[in-house]
């Protein structure tokens, strides 16, 4: 059974720049996280989803933004880049109900 | 490793040695809380959890504690092996959705063979 997919692996932006990030989850898990984690914070809650519809949202800002389909694929994107917003973005992927989540190996956004 | 840079608490051990590491969490209504097992270069790795109304809890060679009464959480492990190098991060759910997981700042743990 596939794990957590997210692509890509690594990437450079620009300040000021937009970026998506992709994330596919195990299959048949209709739940996905995201989280940031960076050195001076630490792992971070952005938002998650189910069926298509954001349930929860972490404290960021409204540049940070996401989306998921029918198909539970799910997309983050984060527009106006800034320096700050250098970090690992992680996914995760659970079977609604139960407290196992998955993650991937994350995307090292890096922003220049 | 994803935590370069961040001053993490660290616990040194000897191979087949017992670990505990410790996390205190702060708030009284979380229903779960997780461990979590982060390699370099990985994403963190469900290791065991344990609900609010339960004070104790085994898997394979790990042990959970939870203790309300300081809102202290432990993780042991039992044997460690140099496989057992890692950062270590405790979460807590805080009601509604349970994806919604507040992370501890993480310890790293260094297995010496």
């Amino acid at each position: 059974k596939a794990g957590v997919t997210q692509t890509p692996r690594y990437l450079i932006k620009t300040r000021g720049q937009q970026v998506t990030l992709s994330c596919s989850p195990i299959s048949g898990h209709r739940s996905v996280s995201w989280y940031q984690q960076t050195p001076g914070q630490g792992l971070q809650f952005l938002f998650e989803y189910f069926s298509e519809t954001q349930r929860n949202k972490g404290n960021f800002p409204g540049r940070f933004s996401g989306r998921q389909f029918s198909n539970s694929r799910s997309e983050m994107n984060v527009s106006t880049l800034e320096l700050g917003d250098s970090a690992l973005y992680l996914c995760a992927s659970r079977v609604t109900g139960n407290t196992e989540a998955f993650f991937g190996q994350g995307t090292r956004l890096t922003v220049v | 490793g994803e935590s370069v840079g961040l001053h993490l608490p660290t616990l040194s051990v000897q191979e087949g040695d017992n670990s505990i590491i410790n996390c205190a969490y702060s708030n009284s209504a979380s229903d779960y809380f997780i461990w979590y097992k982060q390699e370099s270069g990985k994403g963190p790795q469900f290791i065991i959890d344990i609900r609010s109304n339960m004070d104790k809890r085994q898997g394979q060679r790990v042990t959970v504690l939870l203790n309300k009464t300081v809102k202290h959480l432990s993780l042991q492990i039992a044997a460690t092996q140099p496989g057992d190098s890692a950062v270590y991060f405790c979460a807590e759910n805080r009601g509604g959705s349970q994806g919604n997981l507040i992370f501890g700042k993480g310890t790293k743990l260094s297995v010496k063979p």
